[in-house]
C-alpha cells in the first residue's frame, strides 16, 4: 500500500528566507510519481512541482524545487525566497503502479512573517 | 494545464436536502475524480467517474449517497444527498492531464458546503 507522510502540522518563515516542507512516502512500486500542491485560504487546490521516479534531476519550478532523495523515500519541498502569499496549506502527493488514485499527506500549514 | 471550473462555488444547506455540485473542463478528458475535504483534513478520494460507465466508489462511499454522473467528456456532476452537518466540507473535482498514471492531476476551485 501506498503511505504518504507529512511530520509537519505548521511552520513558520520569515519572508524572503527559504523554507523547507517535509514528505516522506512509502511504495513498492518501481514507478511512481511524487507531487505538491498548495491550497490557500480559498480551498483551491494548486499544483506546484512532480518528480517522476525515475527522473535523475531534482525537479525545479521557479521558487520551488524538489529535494528527491530516493534511498530515503522523501521528497522535500523547498521554497526559496518566501512571500507572503506563500502562506498556505501545502500537501505531498503520490501515485504509481497501476493505480490512478492520488493518496495525499495530512498537510504542513506555512506562515510566512513579514 | 486543463481549466477547470465547478459550480456553485459556496453554498449553505439545510439537514435532508441534497445538493448537485457540477464540475465542467475544458477539453475532453478520460477520468474525472471526486475528493472531499473535512474541514482540518486531507482529501480523500470519494470516486472516480468514466464517460459511459458506472462511477467506481471508495471505501466508505456508496453511490445512494454521493451519486455520480457523467454525460460527456468534460462534464460530471456530484450530488451529496440527504445530507447531515457531517457533510460540510469542500468538495473538489479533478482531472488528469494525460494517461499515464505519473501525469499530473489538475483540481477544480472545488465546492464549500456548509450542512446546518
Amino acid at each position: 500500500a501506498q503511505k504518504i507522510t507529512q511530520t509537519q502540522p505548521g511552520m513558520f518563515v520569515q519572508e524572503k528566507e527559504a523554507v523547507t516542507l517535509d514528505c516522506t512516502y512509502d511504495t513498492s512500486d518501481q514507478s511512481y510519481g511524487l507531487f505538491w500542491y498548495k491550497q490557500p485560504s480559498s480551498g483551491e487546490m494548486i499544483f506546484l512541482i512532480y518528480q517522476g521516479s525515475y527522473d535523475e534531476q531534482n525537479a525545479t519550478e521557479g521558487r520551488y524545487s524538489l529535494n528527491f532523495q530516493k534511498a530515503r523515500k522523501s521528497a522535500n519541498l523547498v521554497i526559496s525566497a518566501s512571500q507572503l502569499g506563500d502562506s498556505a496549506m501545502y500537501f505531498c502527493a503520490m501515485r504509481g503502479g497501476s493505480s490512478y488514485k492520488l493518496i495525499f499527506g495530512s498537510g504542513t500549514r506555512l506562515l510566512v512573517r513579514p | 494545464s486543463a481549466v477547470i471550473s465547478q459550480k456553485p462555488s459556496r453554498d449553505i444547506c439545510q439537514r435532508g436536502t441534497s445538493l448537485t455540485i457540477q464540475c465542467q473542463v475544458d477539453s475532453q478528458v478520460t477520468m474525472m475524480f471526486w475528493y472531499r475535504q473535512q474541514p482540518g483534513q486531507s482529501l480523500t478520494l470519494i470516486a472516480t467517474a468514466n464517460q459511459g460507465s458506472e462511477a467506481t466508489y471508495e471505501s466508505g462511499f456508496v453511490i445512494d449517497k454521493f451519486p455520480i454522473s457523467r454525460p460527456n467528456l468534460t462534464f460530471s456532476t456530484l450530488t451529496v444527498s440527504n445530507m447531515s452537518p457531517e457533510d460540510s466540507s469542500i468538495y473538489l473535482c479533478s482531472v488528469d492531464s494525460g494517461t499515464g498514471v505519473t501525469d499530473t492531476q489538475y483540481f477544480g476551485p472545488g465546492t464549500r458546503l456548509t450542512v446546518l
